[in-house]
């Protein structure tokens, strides 16, 4: 069974400017959650969808969308860009909603430079 | 405000002696504890899992132990292996509240020196 893929494995972007990822479940996983990494700030959520609705949502600006699609794929939208957003940003997905105790399988990440 | 905390970023251990993780939580309406494991360059690999329901869950080398009153969970890693070097992360969720987001620590360095 493939694991969760996402692309592109690298961005280099500028401030300002937007950029989209995306992000494949393992097959018949229903949700996908999104993560972003900063060094000593380990996981911040930052949104779950489930069935193509979002279900959760985490402490970040309206910047940071999100979607998911019938056939469970997920995208990411930041908009207008911030030095701050530099960040490895993953995708995890599960057969189920992540909590209370779904066990997440994630991808290996979209490293974001914001130049 | 951070309601998971893993106070130690790093840690180093000689192979085959004990690897003690340690990991505090606020909320009390976490009950349910993870633990993953992260390498260079790789997403997160889930360990191993424990029920507020529960006070240990064993799995091969891998221990968690969980302590309610304290607020608190420790991973025991025995023996340590070279191969165990890797980020560790705990995260906590619960069914309802604010609990209903899974809620990871900053991570713990582990280094297991052959």
């Amino acid at each position: 069974k493939a694991g969760v893929t996402q692309t592109p494995r690298y961005l280099i972007k500028t401030r300002g400017q937007q950029v989209t990822l995306s992000c494949s479940p393992i097959s018949g996983h229903r949700s996908v959650s999104w993560y972003q990494q900063t060094p000593g700030q380990g996981l911040q959520f930052l949104f779950e969808y489930f069935s193509e609705t979002q279900r959760n949502k985490g402490n970040f600006p309206g910047r940071f969308s999100g979607r998911q699609f019938s056939n469970s794929r997920s995208e990411m939208n930041v908009s207008t860009l911030e030095l701050g957003d530099s960040a490895l940003y993953l995708c995890a997905s599960s057969l189920s909603l992540s909590v209370p105790n779904e066990k997440l399988f994630f991808g290996s990440g979209t490293q974001l430079s914001v130049l | 405000d951070q309601q998971v905390k893993q106070n130690s970023p790093s840690l180093s251990v000689q192979e085959g002696r004990i690897s003690i993780l340690n990991c505090d939580y606020t909320n009390s309406m976490f009950d349910y504890f993870l633990w993953y494991k992260k390498y260079p360059a790789e997403g997160p690999t889930f360990l191993i899992s424990i029920s507020s329901i529960k006070d240990k869950n064993e799995d091969g080398r891998f221990t968690v132990f969980l302590n309610k009153s304290a607020k608190h969970l420790s991973l025991h890693i025995v023996p340590s292996q070279p191969g165990d070097s890797a980020v560790y992360f705990c995260a906590a969720s619960g069914s309802s509240g604010s609990a209903r987001q899974l809620t990871f620590g900053s991570g713990t360095q582990l280094t297991v020196l052959p």
